[in-house]
């Protein structure tokens, strides 16, 4: 059972180009959570997905960030028009439906993002 | 203010110390998570309490509800141990974390 998949796993990017982000979840998790870890800071809470749906993106930007799980493929984070502010690493962190009240996640291995 | 305080940020012990990582939190809760990451790696989830006390091989965790803290310790510690370790509390409304800054060990041989 493969655990969470990310890619890639680094990525660079000239200012005002678009990142796409993969994160394909655990077999049987239903659930998708994506986290933004800047430089020297923690990790900061994005988007919460199920397939198809969003449930919550209070921590996403407003502008240029967006986030889906469609009912086939993997869940991708998009963001257009990146500026050097955007580098970080993404992680992507899945959950079985039967775990969601304590938060028990699985997380990838990261996607960092370079912006030149 | 952060929702979840950790300390020390930096930690470096020699080989063989028993070491203790706090983290205290402001928010209510429904579990309280330790991770484990690597320099440039992924995160690994070490630990995952809503009462009392568990223990996996020489890591122990702790949590006192009443106090909003828990505690890590690493008996023996060895340079393997060395990772940023990071306190996440899963809030018992909205279904969402909030992460420590975390602590960087470094223990040398």
């Amino acid at each position: 059972n493969a655990g969470v998949m990310q890619n890639p796993r680094h990525l660079v990017r000239r200012r005002g180009q678009e990142a796409r982000l993969r994160c394909s979840p655990m077999k049987g998790h239903s659930h998708v959570y994506w986290y933004r870890q800047l430089p020297e800071e923690g990790l900061k809470f994005m988007v919460y997905l199920q397939k198809e749906n969003i449930i919550d993106e209070s921590g996403m930007p407003k502008e240029r960030f967006s986030a889906e799980f469609p009912k086939e493929g993997p869940s991708i984070l998009r963001i257009q028009q990146v500026v050097r502010g955007d580098s970080a690493a993404y992680f992507c962190a899945s959950s079985p439906p039967d775990r969601t009240n304590t938060g028990e996640l699985f997380f990838g291995e990261g996607s960092r993002l370079t912006v030149l | 203010k952060n929702e979840v305080e950790q300390s020390p940020q930096n930690l470096t012990a020699q080989e063989g110390e028993f070491i203790t990582i706090n983290c205290s939190y402001s928010v209510g809760i429904s579990a309280l998570h330790w991770l484990q990451q690597h320099p440039g790696g992924g995160i690994v989830s070490l630990f995952m309490l809503s009462s009392g006390k568990k223990k996996h091989g020489r890591l122990i965790a702790t949590i006192n509800i009443q106090e909003k803290h828990s505690s890590q310790h690493i008996t023996a510690s060895h340079p393997r141990d060395s990772a940023v370790y990071i306190c996440a509390a899963f809030s018992n409304t909205g279904n969402q974390f909030y992460f420590g800054t975390g602590t960087s060990l470094t223990v040398i041989p």
